[in-house]
């Protein structure tokens, strides 16, 4: 079955800092990319994705990288702020049309 | 254009009820996948569905649960005879094609417990 595994499972850094999550997937089939960030007891919104045939995004301080031949994207948020802090999740998808989710990395930004 | 509405928001049962949860996809979507989530865990695949049809229901228990999709109304998500392991936030999210060339929405969620 699909595996998805993201690294790592906490992340506490300094505000104005950089902040690199990496997701490692093994579905050969994945072709969509997406983070999403997830508040406590709140929905999860997607922030930024990627399709398969692109290999860097850039919307503001947010931005994903692909590299498909490792099956690994990672996502890079800049300048971090206090209201950065969350749950962040990979859910790579195929045309199956299912996300499958990694399980989370608690990012926590100290003012 | 409202977003994906699910109810309830919460919802409490006894184990041995049955619990119902809705959801109402974006305007002009047909495409629905419903995912549980247990605390601290990521979102697991349930089910996903058109219109009057399950399209992959791999990720859904074979007993107690099931998943419809009508052609009018909204879709629902029904657990027979709950346990106290279903507690979990259920999410449902919506797509006007499949999810891995669009965006998927996803609702606020139906928290439930079972006590």
């Amino acid at each position: 079955g699909e595996n998805v595994e993201q690294h790592p499972s906490t992340l506490s850094v300094q505000e104005g800092d950089s902040a690199v999550i990496k997701c490692t997937y093994s579905d050969s089939a994945s072709n969509y990319f997406p983070w999403y960030k997830q508040e406590l007891g709140k929905r999860p919104q997607l922030i930024i994705d990627i399709r398969s045939n692109v290999g860097e995004k850039k919307d503001q301080r947010i931005a994903v990288t692909l590299n498909k031949t490792a099956k690994h994207f990672s996502l890079h948020i800049t300048e971090t702020q206090p209201e950065d802090s969350a749950v962040y999740f990979c859910a790579p998808g195929s045309n199956t049309g299912k996300l499958i989710f990694g399980q989370g990395t608690t990012l926590q930004v100290k003012p | 254009n409202a977003g994906v509405m699910q109810n309830p928001r919460h919802l409490v049962r006894r184990r041995g009820q049955e619990a119902r949860l809705r959801c109402s996809p974006m305007k002009g979507h047909s495409h629905v996948y419903w995912y549980r989530q247990l605390p601290e865990e990521g979102l697991k695949f349930m089910v996903y569905l058109q219109k009057e049809n399950i399209i992959d229901e791999s990720g859904m228990p074979k007993e107690r649960f099931s998943a419809e999709f009508p052609k009018e109304g909204p879709s629902i998500l029904r657990i027979q005879q709950v346990v106290r392991g279903d507690s979990a936030a259920y999410f449902c999210a919506s797509s006007p094609d499949q999810a891995s060339t669009t965006e998927a929405f996803f609702g606020q969620g139906t928290r439930l417990t079972v006590v």
